[in-house]
């Protein structure tokens, strides 16, 4: 089946624009996740949402941070007043969370740059 | 002290050996662990996850958990050029809000013809 899709895969943006990026999870996966990962560097947990709960916000790196998701399915990850430490490729994740599994599938990533 | 560390490499394998891989976790309420494989450019891709302390195989792969000694790791066996990649520790905690994981830094492994 289809698996994790993310759009747009890059993004130039100048300094203090806003950005949205989009995830599209696994069908029938209720937990979807945000990542950020620098060149180099490893993965950095941004927000978690699981069904209809409120999300764990809590790796959110600033208030210029924010993150929504549709009707328990599409996700969409706002940046405003972008900066350039936010340069970084975001990943989007997603799992079938109700089993004792964890298993996170990652989509393609969709590659920030902020001139 | 990371809650999730990882020797960052590069770990140079010749092709035909085996590479072995550590991980070690801070949380002994951990619970579930997965490795990831990661090429250059590309997203991370799930290849093993394991729950109970022993081995688990799954073709030239084998994860071994000691959760006594808070260790996870990844063999590959008759390493190919192809295996060359970043290979990511995850680690899943029940204590932890919902799924979510904690990655290490991962280690970069180099598999030479």
């Amino acid at each position: 089946g289809a698996g994790v899709s993310q759009s747009p895969s890059n993004k130039v943006t100048e300094k203090g624009k806003d950005v949205e990026l989009r995830c599209d999870p696994i069908s029938g996966h209720t937990a979807l996740y945000w990542y950020r990962q620098s060149l180099g560097q490893g993965l950095e947990f941004l927000i978690y949402f699981q069904g209809n709960s409120a999300p764990d916000k809590s790796g959110l790196p600033s208030d210029r941070f924010s993150a929504e998701r549709t009707g328990g399915s599409v996700s969409t990850l706002t940046i405003q007043r972008t900066q350039q430490e936010d340069s970084a490729v975001y990943l989007c994740a997603s799992s079938f969370a109700g089993t004792a599994n964890y298993e996170q599938y990652f989509g393609p990533g969709t590659r920030l740059t902020v001139t | 002290q990371k809650e999730v560390e990882q020797n960052s490499g590069p770990l140079s394998v010749p092709e035909g050996a085996i590479a072995s891989l550590n991980c070690t976790y801070s949380d002994r309420g951990s619970q579930s662990f997965f490795w990831y494989r990661q090429y250059s450019g590309k997203s991370p891709e799930l290849i093993m996850f394991i729950y109970s302390n022993g081995d688990k195989e799954d073709g030239r792969f084998t994860a071994q958990l000691n959760k006594a000694s808070q260790y996870v790791s990844l063999l590959i066996r008759d390493s190919q050029p192809s295996d060359s990649a970043t290979y990511l520790c995850a680690v899943g905690s029940y204590k932890a809000a919902g799924n979510k994981l904690t990655f290490g830094g991962g280690t970069r492994v180099l598999v030479k013809p």
